[in-house]
């Protein structure tokens, strides 16, 4: 059975730094695009970012461009998003998703429950 | 740009529901099909997804759920409400970047 774990969340101070982690077993993480999605408090949801396949197709919302970094671990199948200077507004609940087959990211099926970044003096 | 109506939405149980979402443009992807998809989150729990392709329901969806719509005007509706239909509605499509989702439809019953 596939399952996507995220860890890594926690409170930072404004303009600090975090890495989030997504573990995922019951499949290998390569064979498909990843995505980050995110959810601030009472809020709806927000695409965050996007890795292919072959890893050489990188997408980013325009409100993180530039300061967070979608990777992934081929050997300990685990999706990452570093996360530098961070603001208030990137206060959410990330989630890491998983779409049906291979880089189809208009069908992102599988979801895991997330982890929350709180961003706070 | 998603644009979801209505943004709240009071139902009697055994009712039909209706929930719109409208896109600034045609969600069409290059092989063909219209990647817009339609979520269901309840309190405190992940999205999961009702809806895939426009029409097609996802594996243990009751089928009281279905989703129409071509061009840039969709539709999920509810034929009959449960009680377990409560919570937040999403929109969503993934045909073109960035990946966008609609503001969310809050279906609570009356």
């Amino acid at each position: 059975e596939m399952q996507l774990l995220e860890s890594g969340g926690r409170l930072v101070q404004p303009g600090g730094s975090l890495r989030l982690s997504c573990a995922a077993s019951g499949f290998t993480l390569t064979t498909y695009a990843m995505t980050w999605v995110r959810q601030a408090p009472r809020k709806g949801l927000e695409w965050v970012s996007t890795i292919s396949v072959n890893g050489r197709g990188i997408f980013y919302a325009d409100s993180v461009k530039g300061r967070f970094t979608i990777s992934r671990d081929r050997s300990s199948n685990t999706l990452y998003l570093e996360m530098n200077s961070l603001r208030v507004e990137d206060t959410a609940i990330y989630y890491c998703v998983r779409p049906d087959y291979g880089d189809y990211v208009g069908l992102l099926g599988y979801w895991g429950q997330g982890t929350l970044v709180t961003v706070s003096s | 740009v998603l644009t979801q109506s209505p943004l709240s939405l009071p139902v009697t149980l055994g009712q039909p529901a209706s929930i719109s979402c409208r896109a600034s443009q045609s969600p069409v992807f290059s092989d063909g099909y219209t990647y817009l998809n339609w979520f269901h989150q309840r309190p405190g729990q992940s999205p999961r997804r009702l809806i895939y392709k426009v029409s097609n329901r996802d594996s243990g969806v009751p089928d009281r759920f279905s989703g129409s719509g071509s061009g840039t005007d969709f539709t999920l509706r509810i034929s009959r409400v449960e009680a377990e239909d409560v919570g937040v509605y999403y929109c969503m499509q993934g045909s073109q970047w960035p990946l966008t989702f609609g503001e969310g439809t809050r279906v609570e019953i009356k």
